[in-house]
């Protein structure tokens, strides 16, 4: 049963238009959720991340919207540029504590074509 | 900065070996994890420990083991190489916390060829 779902296995954007990527969940637990990036052959690494408590988070060209009534979360990237082209990864956090689990999703890949 | 290293980033193995994967991090983290990462499966996770010589099953330990017998070093053992275990293998680690920002920092990975 999965609990974190991102649905589109891949997406390819052109350079400089905005790259939208989904997530859905289905734990009303889950209160922090994070968006990882990953290239061949190398670890994934944080992009950026939301709390329940709010809507929305910006970090650059980066943005990630959270609609808790939905369960449903997205990543925005505009202007989308080439070196942007990795699988995404979204997680989710079900509380604090000892063991800090993380959820993954499957991974969305992105391809932005110049 | 946080730094998460693994042993090996290639490695070839033959089915029926014993095989360790190693990690260590530099930051003092409580909790560390193995996943593995295969196409259109995402990173499901085998084992995490979040102490010394604590470790809980994640969602796929057959045909793994781990030791953590120090902070930094968290090991992962494939008792007898199967080809189906040919795969992206992944270290994280994570500090302890009483909130909800459960980051965790991944190495590089070792992608592991059982033939």
């Amino acid at each position: 049963d999965q609990q974190v779902k991102q649905n589109s296995p891949s997406l390819s954007v052109q350079e400089g238009r905005i790259s939208i990527l989904n997530c859905d969940y289905t734990n009303s637990m889950f209160d922090y959720f994070l968006w990882y990036k990953k290239y061949p052959a190398e670890g994934p690494t944080f992009l950026i991340s939301i709390s329940s408590i709010k809507d929305k988070n910006e970090d650059g060209r980066f943005t990630v919207f959270l609609n808790k009534s939905a369960k449903h979360l997205s990543l925005h990237i505009v202007p989308s540029q080439p070196g942007d082209s990795a699988v995404y990864f979204c997680a989710a956090s079900a509380g604090g504590g000892s063991q800090g689990n993380l959820i993954f999703g499957k991974g969305t890949k992105l391809s932005v074509k110049p | 900065d946080v730094k998460v290293t693994q042993s090996s980033r290639y490695l070839v193995k033959r089915t029926g070996e014993k095989v360790f994967l190693e990690c260590v991090q530099d930051m003092d983290h409580e909790n560390m994890f193995w996943y593995r990462q295969d196409p259109g499966l995402g990173l499901r996770l085998i084992y995490f420990s979040y102490d010394v010589k604590m470790k809980e099953k994640g969602d796929i330990p057959e045909g793994y083991s781990v030791s953590r017998e120090k902070k930094e070093r968290f090991s992962l053992i494939l008792e007898s190489a199967s080809t189906n275990q040919t795969s992206m293998y992944l270290c994280a680690s994570s500090l302890r916390t009483s909130w909800s920002y459960n980051e965790q920092f991944f190495g590089p990975g070792t992608r592991l060829t059982v033939l």
